[in-house]
């Protein structure tokens, strides 16, 4: 299997842009993850899924962040508009009920 | 609510040394246990695990034992190499729910 997959790998936008992130889970796996990763605030999750329908949402940061996933192959985060404090690693993750849980390469945001 | 609480880093050893990282948790029934790596510039990968009490989880020469009386799992290995330079994240999941990570500790290893 190819693994969690996640596009682009890097993205630099300006201010006031829409960013759209993109995941593909592992084949089989019925919950997935985002997460976000900085120096200040380390590892912090945003929203999961379960069988493709929202189960929190409760750390999204607020409501410039939006998260979908229309099928259960494909997820997508987006930031609209974008700011600077957005800048960040953002993590895809899935998993199956027997809790192991696979992460994606990860998406470098930066916002100027 | 569960919670997971690591050692405060960064570490940093010599090559050959003996490596610890305390990690404790709080939780109600049992929670199944991880230990998570993440290497420069890439994701977390799942390092070891254990699902109940007085488990032993092990991979690369890294071991951690579940222990509930003690609410602990602390990574351990006897010989560190410069190559296991990284961050370690402890985790527990109770159930269906979220994993519950620590903070992450930075580890280094100097040649």
């Amino acid at each position: 299997d190819a693994g969690v997959i996640q596009s682009p790998r890097h993205e630099v936008t300006e201010m006031g842009q829409e960013v759209t992130l993109r995941c593909k889970p592992i084949s089989g796996h019925d919950y997935l993850f985002w997460y976000r990763q900085t120096m200040m605030r380390g590892l912090e999750l945003l929203i999961y899924f379960n069988n493709n329908v929202p189960i929190d949402d409760s750390g999204m940061p607020e409501d410039r962040f939006s998260a979908k996933m229309p099928n259960a192959s494909f997820s997508t985060l987006k930031i609209q508009p974008s700011e600077p404090r957005d800048s960040a690693v953002y993590f895809c993750a899935s998993r199956t009920r027997s809790n192991e849980q696979f992460f994606g390469p990860g998406t470098r945001l930066t916002v100027l | 609510g569960n919670s997971v609480t690591q050692m405060e880093g960064p570490v940093t050893l010599s090559e050959e040394a003996f490596l610890t990282i305390n990690c404790t948790y709080t939780a109600t029934g049992y929670p199944s246990l991880f230990w998570y790596v993440q290497y420069p510039g890439e994701g977390l990968q799942l390092l070891l695990k254990a699902t109940k009490a007085d488990d032993k989880g092990s991979n690369k020469g890294f071991e951690a034992t579940y222990r509930k009386e003690t609410t602990s799992f602390h990574l351990e290995k006897g010989s560190v190499q410069v190559s296991d330079s990284a961050v370690y994240f402890c985790a527990l999941i109770q159930g269906a729910q979220k994993l519950v990570f620590g903070q992450g500790t930075r580890l280094t290893i100097n040649p």
